[in-house]
């Protein structure tokens, strides 16, 4: 079954509206996440690291403002995107890494698909 | 910094063999990965393997690494029609921080 879960899995909107994604490891424990947007039939671009307990960084061009997160235990990370606009619709994936199971596994949550109107 | 090509699309028969090629730039890279993406679906990790190693089989996935070149490429066996998807390679960004770069992804089509 999942390991990484995200919720909700479809979300429609109103522009200027703001939107929170979760994300959550079910079976262990993750200090750091990460957040990717993923345009349609595009690959995946890292958007930030969440860090359990401080800031998270984010990949050089994401606005910060814009694209809120928190990581506010060692299960969960949540993204919110702040006054939506049709732009910022697409699907944003989580992933977290089992680091007691060694750094080859890092899952992915399904995914979160926003449609801003 | 790290970049990872994909040829974009395979079609394969059922039944047949199906190779997916990756190249990837920075040596240093520790894991190398494979994901799934069905449509509308989340990525599923299929494999992974570490940069000592030159191949990996788990049922009917097989990975080849050679590190030489910087080519890492998946064998699916018996490729089934449920295997139709996107398939992406994926490197770390810089050492093992957990932060991926993916290439562009291969969409295998699978024929009866």
């Amino acid at each position: 079954g999942a390991v990484v879960s995200q919720h909700p899995s479809r979300v429609i909107c109103k522009s200027g509206t703001s939107v929170k994604i979760e994300c959550r490891s079910l079976d262990f424990q993750a200090t750091t996440m990460f957040w990717y947007r993923q345009f349609p039939k595009q690959s995946l671009m890292l958007m930030a690291t969440s860090n359990e307990g401080s800031k998270a960084t984010y990949e050089q061009g994401v606005e910060k403002d814009k694209f809120l997160i928190n990581h506010a235990s060692l299960t969960l990370s949540t993204l919110t995107v702040t006054s939506a606009h049709p732009e910022d619709s697409s699907f944003y994936i989580c992933s977290a890494r089992d680091q007691l199971k060694g750094a080859g596994e890092l899952f992915f949550g399904e995914g979160s698909r926003l449609t801003v109107l | 910094g790290e970049d990872v090509e994909q040829s974009l699309f395979l079609s394969v028969r059922e039944g047949d063999s199906s190779v997916i090629n990756c190249t990837y730039t920075d040596s240093s890279s520790t894991y190398l990965y494979w994901y799934k993406q069905e449509p509308g679906a989340g990525l599923q990790l299929l494999t992974y393997i570490f940069s000592n190693m030159d191949m990996k089989q788990d049922q009917r996935l097989t990975v080849l690494l050679n590190k030489k070149d910087k080519h890492l490429s998946l064998r699916i066996a018996d490729t089934q029609t449920g295997d139709s998807a996107i398939y992406f390679c994926a490197a770390p960004f810089s050492g093992n921080t957990g932060k991926l770069i993916f290439g562009q992804g291969t969409t295998l089509q699978v024929k009866p």
